[in-house]
């Protein structure tokens, strides 16, 4: 089945530097890759996603990167800020048709004001 | 939009009681919902996937029998912890998705502790 591995697992920043997070997959035929962006004793949020018949997409201070041919995606998250401080999560799934998500471990981003 | 709300936000229990959890989509129809389970530190695992109106499907090393799963509508999804036990105490959060696209959108969780 789909494995995803994702790194760093812990990563913190100065406020106002940007962060990278890495997460790789397993199975090609996955087609849909979000990352979640979760607070403590709370659910995940969706903050953005891409497909695979997509290199990049950008949404004001966070932007994802695909490569399929390597199998891998980033979030890259610019100007960080206190509030970005959070369990950000990243996911892949399609593979075989299915709907289920497969996440990573996640990264705990911690950005010191 | 896309909001999913789960009730209770917590809940304390004690040990061979049962549980109910409530997930529910507020403004779009979820044709699926999903169930996962977290444990502190960790990442997230599912533990079933249901569409309305049909039986779920439990991923393996879950218990149908004690993890009771119904999607009576397109709004609401229910997960019932039978005979619950201390290591049954976890944070379940349920995700609800639309027929047409990809995205999941997730409740704010339940937390449940057994004594």
């Amino acid at each position: 089945g789909e494995n995803v591995e994702q790194h760093p697992s812990t990563l913190s920043v100065q406020e106002g530097d940007s962060a990278v997070i890495k997460c790789t997959y397993s199975d090609s035929a996955s087609n849909y890759f979000p990352w979640y962006k979760q607070e403590l004793g709370k659910g995940p949020q969706l903050i953005i996603d891409i497909r695979s018949n997509v290199g990049e997409k950008k949404d004001q201070r966070i932007a994802v990167t695909l490569n399929k041919t390597a199998k891998h995606f980033s979030l890259h998250i610019t100007e960080t800020q206190p509030e970005d401080s959070a369990v950000y999560f990243c996911a892949a799934s399609g593979m075989g048709g299915s709907e289920k998500l497969v996440f990573g471990k996640g990264t705990k981003l911690t950005v010191n004001p | 939009g896309a909001v999913v709300s789960q009730h209770p936000s917590w809940v304390i229990c004690k040990s061979g009681t049962s549980v109910k959890i409530e997930c529910r989509s507020l403004d779009f129809q979820a044709t699926t919902m999903f169930w996962y389970r977290q444990f502190p530190k960790q990442s997230l695992m599912l533990m079933a996937t249901s569409n309305e109106g049909s039986k779920a499907t439990y991923e393996q090393g879950v218990e149908k029998d004690k993890f009771l799963i119904n999607h009576a509508s397109l709004t609401l999804s229910t997960l019932t912890v039978t005979s619950a036990h201390p290591e049954d105490s976890s944070f379940y959060i349920c995700s609800a998705k639309q027929a047409v696209g990809y995205e999941q959108y997730f409740g704010p969780g339940t937390r449940l502790t057994v004594t």
